[in-house]
């Protein structure tokens, strides 16, 4: 099955720093790659998501960039707040599988 | 908006009992599923279903079963509880396999 491996499991940045979170997995055949936020004590919801077909997606503060040969995909948040503080997930779904999750990394954003 | 509920936000049970944990979605989504979060390990797929009484075992199904007798609802059957069933489960829902999935709330069961 599929093998997903996230990196790093906790990364601590100042405010208004970036903050970079990379995933790699195994499946090539893998087309679909959501990253999800789960805030302390709350459900894990959406972000942002990227389909095989596309190399780069953003939307205002975060980016999620796909290198489809090296097998990884990487998020990346610019100009962190404090509210951007949270565990982020990655996850790999391949054509009609479900998806796999990566282990998470916490972000800590300090003012 | 979508809502996907949980029955129960904790629950402790002792080992032995058979437990039951519910889930109701509201946007008569097709798939639904059941995942276990313990710390370090990500969120592990238990059970989903792809259709009314449909449902296909995930990467960690030993010792859960699941029911889906209504479209809405998903039902997370520990037939007979242990205390390393302790954890965050988490149910979500979603269009098709490959779209957003939409988590409930979780219930942290307890298995003293």
């Amino acid at each position: 099955g599929e093998n997903v491996e996230q990196h790093p499991s906790t990364l601590s940045v100042q405010e208004g720093d970036s903050a970079v979170i990379k995933c790699t997995y195994s499946d090539s055949a893998s087309n679909y790659f959501p990253w999800y936020k789960q805030e302390l004590g709350k459900r894990p919801q959406l972000i942002i998501d990227i389909r095989s077909n596309v190399g780069e997606k953003k939307d205002q503060r975060i980016a999620v960039t796909l290198n489809k040969t090296a097998k990884h995909f990487s998020l990346h948040i610019t100009e962190t707040q404090p509210e951007d503080s949270a565990v982020y997930f990655c996850a790999v779904s391949e054509g009609y599988s479900t998806l796999t999750f990566g282990k998470g990394t916490m972000l800590l954003v300090s003012p | 908006d979508v809502k996907v509920t949980q029955s129960s936000r904790y629950l402790v049970k002792r080992t032995g009992e058979k437990v039951f944990l519910e889930c109701v979605q509201d946007m008569d989504h097709e798939n639904m599923f059941w995942y276990r979060q313990d710390p370090g390990l990500g969120l592990r797929l238990i059970y989903f279903s792809y259709d009314v009484k449909m449902k296909e075992k995930g990467d960690i199904p030993e010792g859960y079963s699941v029911s889906r007798e209504k479209k809405e609802r998903f039902s997370l059957i520990l037939e007979s509880a242990s205390t390393n069933q302790t954890s965050m489960y988490l149910c979500a829902s979603s269009l098709s396999r490959t779209v957003e999935q939409f988590f409930g709330p979780g219930t942290r069961l307890t298995v003293l």
